[in-house]
């Protein structure tokens, strides 16, 4: 299957503190990329969807202010969580959406624990 | 909402034994997927089907499709203590939006 790289795996930081996490898609483009938010054994919740060269669409209840998303290139998107308070420790995790075979995959990166102190 | 609902919540078998994780959906689909995640990973693609198929196989995995119940079912046959993982079916909505809807997951912990 395609690579998709998350950037840090785990990062640490003070609560007011801003913190960004790259997604990049490594061997195809990726128009549209995703970022999801995961709370212990619970599923996947979408937080964004991100697309190449337009603004993101947040969904209901995330604030676009506090998530930043940048969808730069082709192989690149980017969240930034401003502002970082406790509550928004968690896991996030980004996936890239690739056409293969007719149908759209998405394939996801390893996910990024964000601690907030 | 809540598209697909994993059942069961949480299955623990032997090394060897079959494990079966079924998927229910509410509404009408293009395709279904399962996915895997270990522990504090990123997921894992398995095996999509489309709506129009029945039953696809991939190595050990078998998943089936039954539209008219709205559920899905992934069959891991000859588990391995490497298969312990939590298991997530997701499905795009026909004439919905792009977004994938994930599942609650089965959590399958395979017992060497």
């Amino acid at each position: 299957g395609a690579v998709v790289s998350q950037h840090p795996s785990w990062v640490i930081c003070k609560s007011g503190t801003s913190v960004k996490i790259e997604c990049r898609s490594l061997d195809f483009q990726a128009t549209t990329m995703f970022w999801y938010r995961q709370f212990p054994k619970q599923s996947l919740m979408l937080m964004a969807t991100s697309n190449e060269g337009s603004k993101a669409t947040y969904e209901q209840g995330v604030e676009k202010d506090k998530f930043l998303i940048n969808h730069a290139s082709l192989t690149l998107s980017t969240l930034t969580v401003t502002s970082a308070h406790p509550e928004d420790s968690s896991f996030y995790i980004c996936s890239a959406r690739d056409f293969r075979r007719g149908v759209y995959i998405q394939y996801f990166g390893a996910g990024t624990r964000l601690s907030v102190l | 909402s809540q598209q697909g609902e994993e059942d069961p919540q949480a299955l623990s078998i032997q090394e060897g034994e079959n494990a079966t994780m079924n998927c229910s959906y509410k509404t009408s689909i293009n395709n279904l997927q399962w996915y895997r995640q270990n522990s504090g990973r990123g997921l894992v693609h398995l095996i999509l089907i489309r709506s129009n198929e029945r039953e696809k196989h991939s190595g050990r995995l078998r998943v089936t499709l039954d539209t008219s119940k709205k559920s899905s079912s992934l069959l891991i046959t000859a588990s391995r203590a490497a298969d312990t993982a939590s298991y997530f079916c997701a499905t795009d909505t026909q004439g919905g939006s792009e977004k994938l809807v994930f599942g609650k997951g089965t959590k399958l912990t395979v017992n060497p």
